[in-house]
């Protein structure tokens, strides 16, 4: 069945870049999906990339998308504090009505 | 817009006891979501909805069941609380066309005792 993997944690130090991967199986993928969830709220979408795009580029954030390897990634330029959480990968695939989430990846922030 | 609102915040129920987890949108969405989210675990879907009237099994249907008699409500039901239901629960909705984009409520955190 279709099923998105992603590491559970990353630490990365204040200013540097941050990269989060991801997996996916589903190669009917439409749309790809990074939300956010800060402590004790709920999900909140990042960015999103359409299945024919390679890249996607939103002021800090920049999504590059691999559809032959089935690898996406997210990676936050100049890591702040405020981008401490965890971040889900998701796609839509062969299921219009269903989107399938990775286990999410905490990322801490390191002065 | 108050977007997805989930009530109650918290509750603590005890083994056998039942709830209702209440969930409105007012968005005018058709697509509507319940999953949880254990520690470590990411999302799991429970129910979905496309719209009012229709209803279906998500991934870990199994001691919930829900009803979509509104576009804005999707109640989620507790019928025997178990300990393996304790976890947190999110609603999420959503409109059906363009980037299925997913909006989530603040989640409902339940313990069962």
């Amino acid at each position: 069945g279709e099923d998105v993997e992603q590491s559970l944690f990353l630490s990365v130090r204040e200013g540097d870049s941050s990269v989060i991967n991801c997996t996916y199986t589903d190669s009917s993928s439409t749309y790809l999906y990074w939300y956010k969830q800060e402590p004790g709220a709920g999900l909140q979408l990042l960015t999103y990339i359409f299945s024919n795009m390679d890249m996607k580029q939103d002021q800090r954030l920049t999504v590059l998308l691999n559809k032959k390897d089935k690898h996406l990634s997210l990676r936050i330029a100049d890591t702040q504090t405020g981008d401490s959480a965890i971040y889900f990968c998701a796609e839509r695939g062969s299921s219009a009505s269903k989107i399938i989430f990775g286990s999410g990846t905490r990322l801490s922030i390191r002065p | 817009n108050a977007g997805v609102t989930q009530t109650p915040k918290f509750r603590i129920l005890k083994i056998g006891q039942s709830m209702t987890l209440q969930c409105t949108q007012d968005m005018n969405h058709n697509y509507m979501y319940w999953y949880r989210q254990d520690p470590g675990m990411g999302l799991k879907l429970i129910y979905y909805s496309v719209g009012a009237g229709i209803t279906d099994k998500g991934e870990v249907p199994n001691g919930y069941n829900v009803s979509r008699s509104t576009t804005e409500d999707f109640p989620l039901r507790l019928e025997l609380a178990a300990p393996s239901q304790t976890s947190v629960y999110f609603c999420a909705s959503c409109l059906g066309q363009g980037t299925y984009e997913q909006y989530f409520g603040p989640g409902t955190r339940l313990t069962v005792t």
